[in-house]
């Protein structure tokens, strides 16, 4: 069956513009996952939703970083007034429950000028 | 600030042998203990995931061991080949349930 997907694979941007990240989790899957893994560092949690529960935003690293599921499916993640610290790689994962396998998605490479 | 650490961060190793590397993770407030291999443009793919005391997964010449009380887990990969070259993942799942913390991992090339 279908993955997860992200778009875009690429995106370079300019210092102080908007960008948003876009992903599709497995269908049925209620559990969906953001992360960022930056240059020389480990995967790092951003924020997850579960179903209908207020999502755990415990790893957002600032109030410019926002996340949203629309339906419980689609969900687009949006950093303002991008940085050069943000360049990373932004990997979207699903998982049936928040204690099932997290399933990845080839991520979206940010390159913030 | 949860510690997951992987060791050796890199590894090269000749066709044919076998190699394995070590995840240690807290052993309070464990849930679950994750593998992944991350190949160059591609998604991490999962492997095995463990949340019992001395688990042994396998899958073909991989498999992995848990020691929950320790706080480590091995994976082991028997007569390596080529397309085993990836960098190798493990994440600490805790009783916060959902959130992964991933150690750096360890790189792997294999060479023919």
């Amino acid at each position: 069956g279908a993955g997860v997907s992200q778009s875009p694979s690429n995106k370079v941007t300019e210092k102080g513009k908007d960008v948003e990240l876009r992903c599709d989790p497995i269908s049925g899957h209620t559990a969906l996952y953001w992360y960022r893994q930056s240059l020389g560092q480990g995967l790092e949690f951003l924020i997850y939703f579960q179903g209908n529960s207020a999502p755990d935003k415990s790893g957002l690293p600032s109030d410019r970083f926002s996340a949203e599921r629309t339906g419980g499916s689609v969900s687009t993640l949006t950093i303002q007034r991008t940085q050069q610290e943000d360049s990373a790689v932004y990997l979207c994962a699903s998982s049936l429950t928040l204690t099932e396998t997290q399933y990845f998605g080839p991520g979206t490479r940010l390159l913030v000028l | 600030i949860l510690n997951v650490e992987q060791s050796p961060q890199s590894l090269h190793v000749q066709e044919g042998d076998s190699t394995n590397f070590t995840c240690s993770f807290p052993s309070s407030n464990f849930y679950a203990l994750h593998w992944y291999r991350w190949e160059t443009a591609k998604s991490p793919e999962a492997l095995f995931v463990m949340t019992l005391n001395g688990d042994e997964k396998k899958k073909g010449r991989i498999s992995a061991t848990l020691n929950t009380k320790e706080g480590y887990s091995y994976l082991y990969i028997k007569g390596s080949q080529p397309e085993d070259s990836a960098t190798y993942l493990c994440a600490f799942g805790g009783t916060s349930y959902g959130k992964l913390t991933f150690g750096q991992g360890t790189i792997l090339t294999v060479h023919p």
